[in-house]
Parts: structure tokens; sequence; C-alpha cells
């Protein structure tokens, strides 16, 4: 499969854990994105890469809140300090320099 | 910065009969314009996009319309099947094409 996968799929975490969630591309996709998509909601633009330059941040993304992509291939996304606000789907998307935005499956995570 | 509606929230259809729904767009500069479905448990997938120099695109039962005067564009299902049954969401380029922007979702049923 080819596609853009996500890692974990689900997390659970304690409020004020720290997480970690990893994306990796379509391979050929020099651009990447994160959203974030609460129940019954349409997904919000959280960042954007091209290549391993971070060219975009949405103003949801607080303090707490990084994304890397060092190489210019995988990228993370960390939250810091958890709230239960940031329980949510978060999606990862590729596309190269066409328009089309291909998403993974999503990272579900539950703050208890 | 744009925004996207998206009208209904919710449709029910007969199998067989053809389903419509409808986004309105306000940033004039946007110029792509995707349609993703999700099922239950997953990330958006990609079915059909158009572009504003084009009025109308079709892939087989699926066919999408844009008027860029109205800021408007509407997706349409015909012979629609079991299958079908998802929730559909438009969205709108913002900037370029790079983030999107999404409308808050329609969730078709399709009745047997």
């Amino acid at each position: 499969d080819t596609g853009v996968s996500q890692d974990p799929r689900h997390k659970i975490t304690k409020r004020g854990q720290n997480v970690t969630f990893r994306c990796d591309p379509i391979s050929e996709h020099n651009r990447l994105y994160w959203y974030r998509q609460t129940l019954g909601q349409g997904p919000e633009f959280l960042t954007y890469f091209q290549n391993e330059a971070q060219l975009e941040k949405s103003r949801l993304l607080s303090d707490r809140f990084s994304a890397e992509r060092p190489k210019g291939s995988f990228s993370t996304l960390e939250i810091q300090r958890t709230e239960q606000g940031d329980s949510a789907m978060y999606l990862c998307a590729s596309s190269s320099i066409s328009y089309e935005q291909y998403f993974g499956p999503g990272t579900r995570l539950t703050v208890t | 910065g744009e925004n996207v509606e998206q009208h209904p929230s919710t449709l029910s259809v007969q199998e067989g009969d053809s389903a419509v729904i409808k986004c309105t767009y306000s940033d004039s500069a946007s110029n792509y314009f995707p349609w993703y479905k999700q099922e239950l448990g997953k990330g958006p997938q990609l079915i059909i996009d158009i572009r504003s120099n084009v009025g109308e695109k079709k892939d087989q039962r699926i066919a999408v319309t844009l008027n860029k005067t109205a800021k408007h564009f509407s997706l349409h299902i015909t012979e629609t099947q079991p299958e079908d049954s998802a929730v559909y969401f438009c969205a709108a380029s913002d900037r370029g094409a790079q983030k999107l922007v999404f409308g808050q979702g329609t969730r078709l049923t399709i009745n047997p």
C-alpha cells in the first residue's frame, strides 16, 4: 500500500501528558498537511510543510503543539500538556505540485 | 479568510435515486474545489475535484458543477447504491491550493 500512513491509529492519554503522532506521506509528495477533525465537523487546517519547511500554521496551533518534518519525508506532531479539548482525530494529508490532497486514516486521540 | 457552507447536513434517498449536495464559498480567489467521502473510522477519500477554469466535471455516477459568479458548487450522485452511504465533505482551497477549508459535512444515507 503506497498511501499515506499514520501511527498510532488510536491514543488514549491522561490530561497533562505529552503525545507524539507520526505521518508518512506518499513517497513522491513534497507537501504535507496536518488537520484536526472533531466529531461531526469537517477537518480544520493546522499546519503545512513543503519539503522540510513549515510554511503556514493555523491559529488553532497553540504553543503546546509543534510539528516537524526533519528530512522532508515523514512528519511528527507533538502535543504537550494535553487537555481534554485536544481530543479529536488528527489527520495527515500529502500532495505533489498538483492540487490533490490525499489523506491518511488518522490518529484518534482521547484525553481523559 | 475562506468560509465554506454546506447543505444539507443530512440527506436520505432511495437506492437508485439521485443525491445532490450544495456548497457555497466566500473567497472569490479560491480556485480549487474537491469533494471527499468519509466512512466511519477512516480518513477522507478524494472522490472528485474541479478547478475554477471548468464549469462541470463528471466521473461515472459522480459529477460536480461550479458557478464562479454565484460562488457555489454542487456534487451530484446518480443511480445511488448502498455503498454510497457515508459523510461527504466539500472544500475550497485558500490562497494558492495549499490549505483546504472544509464544509460541515453531509451524512448521506441510501435506503434499499
